[in-house]
This record gives C-alpha cells, structure tokens and sequence, in this order.
C-alpha cells in the first residue's frame, strides 16, 4: 500500500498561507493523492485532490512533484477555522473503495 | 454541509446493549462507507454499500452489521456492546461504486457512548 508521512503539527499565522507537506515515495503511476480535514470531531471534509497535475479549487492548491513522491497542500490564506487535522491519503489502486486514514497533521492557525 | 446526514448525533447506552447508527447519503449517491473513529485507532473503513448490495469490507467486527435500503439509506447495527465500541462512527457517501476519482463526502457522525 502506498504509505503516506506528515508532520504530526504545524503552526501558521493568520491570513498567512499555510504548506502542509505530504511524502508518498511508494505511490503508483495511477494512484491519485486526496485531501481531507477534520475540524475537530467533526466529519471529515474533502478538500482536493490529483494525479500528477497542480490542481487548484476555492478551497486551497494541490502541488505534487514531478515525480509524484510528494505534494504540497497550499491553504493561500489561512484563518482561524482552518484550523483542523489534515490528511493526506494516496487512493491505492487495488483498493480504491475504502480511504485509508493516517494520523494526519494538526495545523493550528493563531492570530 | 456535505448533504450527507446521520442520525442521531450522540447515543449513550449500556454494555450488552443493540444500537442502530442511520445514514441518508447524499441525493444521487448510489454508494455508502462506514468509518468508525476511536482515541486510540484512528478513523477505520468498517463496510461500504453499493446500491443495496455489499462492495467491500473493512475491520468491521462480527456483532456489527449493515445494510442498504432500495431508497438507498444505510443503517449499522452494532449488537453486544462494548465499552471499546465508544466511538464517532462516520458514513460516507459516493456517486459510483468507488474508484480512483469518486470522492468520498462525510457525514457529521454519530459519538456512541457505551456505559
């Protein structure tokens, strides 16, 4: 299985932009690299995903490597609600029903 | 709002107990997850549904059950309860069956207490 590493917290200012960073060394040719977070108990909530391509949604900016063994999730400019646990999770290709939680890194936005 | 709803948002009972966890999935979702999260697991695939049939199973314990109803909501049913089956269960809904693209979207769970 594709393997996912996060740094276990992150600290970033108010209307700063805030760089989650992901590796995924083990990823395969078709395996896509999704975003969730989780504000506190709440429902995981899908943020972005992509395959090799940047992507960018209203929410934030997916950047991966061109070798694909890592990516960036960009949040341009973070506010205090940002703050949640963010998880980086690699949809393996013989396994794509389920997601596969990690412990994720917890950004803590501050004023 | 994900369009994902669960009900009821807390339940609290006994040891031994029965319970059922309910999911309306979002309109035009024809698949869905359940997802439990424990302190010390982490959130955890149980089961996924598919249009009323099973797709895929998870770590999900023998006296836990689901199913899928032809209007497509889902119900867990989780019997003898254990003090370690306090949770946050979560349901996930998706348009297809899964797949590499077909996102997952959550709904706010439901925090099961066992006494």
């Amino acid at each position: 299985d594709a393997k996912t590493t996060q740094p276990t917290s992150m600290d970033c200012a108010e209307g700063r932009a805030a760089n989650l960073p992901c590796n995924h060394s083990t990823i395969s040719g078709n395996e896509y690299v999704y975003w969730y977070r989780q504000i506190h108990s709440q429902g995981p909530q899908y943020i972005i995903h992509g395959l090799k391509n940047n992507e960018t949604n209203e929410m934030a900016s997916l950047i991966i490597t061109e070798d694909r063994k890592s990516s960036t999730l960009i949040l341009p400019h973070a506010t205090l609600r940002d703050t949640a646990v963010y998880y980086c999770i690699v949809r393996v290709a013989k396994d794509t029903d389920k997601l596969i939680f990690g412990t994720g890194t917890r950004l803590q936005v501050f004023p | 709002d994900s369009g994902v709803t669960q009900t009821p948002k807390h339940l609290i009972t006994a040891t031994g107990q029965r319970v059922t966890l309910r999911c309306s999935p979002r309109s035009g979702d024809l698949s869905v997850y359940w997802y439990q999260q424990s302190l010390d697991q982490g959130l955890q695939f149980l089961i996924q549904y598919y249009n009323g049939e099973e797709r895929a199973k998870g770590n999900i314990l023998e006296r836990f059950s689901a199913q899928q109803f032809p209007d497509l909501h889902s119900e867990l049913n989780l019997s003898s309860l254990e003090l370690g089956d306090s949770a946050l269960y979560f349901c996930a809904s998706s348009v297809e069956g899964g797949g590499s693209t077909d996102t997952q979207y959550f709904g706010p769970g439901t925090r099961l207490t066992v006494l």
